[in-house]
């Protein structure tokens, strides 16, 4: 079965520069998320859209922005990096039944991108 | 705000020794409590979602069960490919997004 697809899988960028992170959702999935895991903590999230409108917000700095296409792939843009944005950046996505806050739609993870901060 | 703690936050079992994990969450009007199962590196992959106390669900070694204050996955009969961390996670009223719990660090030995 298709699964979610983030691309790139590792990335090193130095201070202050720009990052793009892409997603690719499970198909007919409509709703993608957006976290980060920091080394030895739990994921922490970002954000979420639902049929490319923002659905959630997390703990995303400002520095950060994120967005969901016509075709439901998501990306995240991550500017003026800082040391402290080194961590693994996962996309997750599920699929919504009939309403915004129906129960049972399982969030599945992809593989993660490494993004270190030079 | 939603609140999930995870105990212990690691566990060392001998193959075959079976035992119990636990996740209490304080959460405002509960809609999933998930079970995951992370490797190192990799993506949380997922393994169970409880929706009411009481309920239960099975795969393979694990069982997962669910109180209207914690859940427990219970590991019988572990074997090493069972080392992992396990993330506990619960999604709430207020949005569709998962708050984790610092997960427990579970290593198997032969």
């Amino acid at each position: 079965a298709a699964g979610v697809i983030q691309s790139p899988r590792h990335l090193i960028k130095e201070k202050r520069e720009t990052a793009t992170l892409k997603c690719y959702p499970i198909p007919r999935h409509d709703t993608v998320y957006w976290y980060q895991q920091g080394p030895g903590q739990d994921p922490q999230f970002l954000i979420s859209f639902y049929e490319k409108m923002q659905s959630d917000k997390g703990s995303i700095p400002d520095r950060f922005s994120a967005q969901q296409f016509s075709d439901y792939h998501s990306e995240l843009n991550m500017s003026s990096l800082e040391l402290g944005d080194s961590a693994l950046y996962f996309c997750a996505s599920s699929s919504l039944d009939s309403g915004h806050f129906t129960s049972g739609n399982t969030i599945y993870f992809g593989e993660g991108s490494w993004l270190t901060v030079v | 705000e939603d609140q999930v703690t995870q105990s212990p936050e690691a566990l060392r079992l001998q193959e075959g020794e079976s035992s119990s994990l636990n996740c209490s969450y304080t959460v405002s009007g509960l809609r999933g409590l998930f079970w995951y199962r992370q490797d190192p590196g990799k993506g949380p992959e997922f393994l169970f979602t409880l929706y009411s106390a009481g309920e239960e669900k099975e795969k393979e070694r694990l069982k997962a069960t669910l109180t209207k204050k914690e859940s427990f996955l219970h590991i019988t009969a572990p074997k090493p490919e069972d080392s992992a961390t396990y993330l506990c996670a619960v999604r709430d009223n207020a949005g569709n997004m998962l708050t984790f719990g610092g997960g427990t660090r579970l290593m198997v030995k032969p």
